[in-house]
């Protein structure tokens, strides 16, 4: 079953403006991660935060992390078009930190 | 990070017949790799974890004897879609994990014609 929750399912905005999406999950968690998938191919991992953190930069994304109410988001700054894909958020629901569920997902379109 | 390699990419097969589809952890040894499968415009679903030497872990309402899960080796699981059929074309991927994090193969889209 889907543990995360995202918001909003779909995003479309311009070139150069920032892009925020959010995800809600259910249950405690080891870490949460992010990652993106271009239409038909697979995942590429963008950004993992582990429950102790609140906040992790990593070139123009962001991503936020609060515990207390299971919610996370990420937030890509000065977009491009190559941006453009679907975004997923995945929490490890396992010891070992990598069972993943997996949010339904963000589709986002950046217009050149 | 870790490389995980699946194959084939893609695949057609008609409906009746099955197919393999392999899951190879190419820098590290995986006794836990995971299936996920996704379908067109949704999320992915976990169906199952290999599990290396031992039997797979199903998630409910996935069918155990449609899709046969074998973990024979630290680097290799491979999923068998038996019996295809039109409803199970859909894109599977496979993750492995190392320490903490989890590392995915490229999927495999299957049609099932």
């Amino acid at each position: 079953s889907q543990q995360g929750e995202e918001d909003p399912q779909a995003l479309s905005i311009q070139e150069g403006e920032n892009a925020t999406m959010n995800c809600s999950y259910k249950t405690s968690i080891n870490n949460l991660q992010w990652y993106r998938q271009n239409s038909g191919r697979g995942l590429v991992h963008l950004i993992l935060i582990r429950s102790n953190e609140r906040e992790k930069h990593s070139g123009r994304l962001r991503v936020t992390l609060d515990t207390s109410k299971k919610s996370s988001s990420l937030l890509i700054t000065a977009s491009r078009a190559a941006d453009t894909a679907s975004y997923f958020c995945a929490t490890a629901v396992n010891n070992a930190g990598n069972m993943l569920t997996f949010g339904g997902g963000t589709r986002l379109m950046v217009k050149p | 990070g870790a490389v995980v390699s699946q194959h084939p990419s893609r695949v057609i097969c008609k409906s009746g017949t099955s197919v393999k589809i392999e899951c190879r952890s190419l820098d590290f040894q995986a006794t836990t790799m995971f299936w996920y499968r996704q379908f067109p415009k949704q999320s992915l679903m976990l169906m199952a974890t290999s599990n290396e030497g031992s039997k797979a872990t199903y998630e409910q309402g996935v069918e155990k004897d449609k899709f046969l899960i074998n973990h024979a080796s630290l680097t290799l699981s491979t999923l068998t879609v038996t019996s295809a059929h039109p409803e199970d074309s859909s894109f599977y991927i496979c993750s492995a994990g190392a320490d903490t994090e989890a590392f995915f193969g490229q999927g495999t889209r299957l049609t099932v014609v």
